[in-house]
């Protein structure tokens, strides 16, 4: 199974602010690199797939880039309801294994 | 509006089964693989399995080997994922999540339905 790294696996943030999260797989996946934003109680959401592709109704202050095995997902400016637990997963082979996760926190 | 509707909170005892329904709505059901990932109380996303709703196939993680069963009624456009010799750790929210049409990617997911495993 291929493996995806996070990190870091917390953040602290402002309002404001620029982050940016990585993830990296065990082997090469190409593009095949997708970003989840999940809040409590809730189902994940799609922000971004295939590595850089914007997915429809997510705001322009996400972008993702990447390919082979080091993928990045960045928020410009954050907002309030940014604060949540971000997800990579990778679409190159089932299983079609995430990242364990990174919490982006109100600082 | 696409829209997937999964069955309600199950309770169920070590050893036991459990069904999960997952009720699409909104496209053309045939045309989107979907999937079933979990989530233990406050951990990570995992991975379940697949099932092509065309043909059948599924595909799912080593780890179910021998006791995850996803199947499919076309006739209400409906996908099962039955899970059996149930312990502890299968203790999680499941998710059913469809497949975009020209993205490897999950675009719309289900409520979730949280089974409990519980003697």
């Amino acid at each position: 199974d291929i493996q995806m790294t996070q990190s870091p696996s917390s953040l602290s943030a402002s309002v404001g602010d620029r982050v940016t999260i990585t993830c990296r797989a065990s082997q090469t996946i190409s593009t095949y690199l997708n970003w989840y934003q999940q809040k409590p109680g809730k189902a994940p959401k799609l922000l971004i797939y295939t590595a850089s592709s914007l997915q429809s109704g997510v705001p322009s202050r996400f972008s993702g880039s990447g390919s082979g095995t080091d993928f990045t997902l960045t928020i410009t400016s954050l907002q309030p309801e940014d604060f949540a637990t971000y997800y990579c997963q990778q679409s190159y082979i089932t299983p079609y294994t995430f990242g364990q996760g990174t919490k982006l926190e109100i600082k | 509006q696409v829209q997937l509707v999964q069955s309600g909170a199950e309770v169920k005892k070590p050893g036991a089964s459990v069904k999960v329904s997952c009720k699409a709505s909104g496209y053309t059901f045939s045309s989107h693989y979907m999937h079933w990932v979990r989530q233990a109380p406050g951990q990570g996303l995992e991975w379940v399995g697949t099932m092509n709703p065309s043909g059948g196939s599924t595909r799912h993680a080593q780890k179910f080997q021998g006791r995850v069963t996803m199947t499919r009624d076309t006739s209400t456009s409906t996908v099962y994922m039955e899970l059996s010799s149930l312990r502890s750790e299968d203790t999680a929210v499941y998710y059913c999540a469809r497949v975009g049409g020209d993205i490897q990617a999950f675009d719309y997911w289900g409520q979730g339905t949280l089974v409990t495993v519980s003697s």
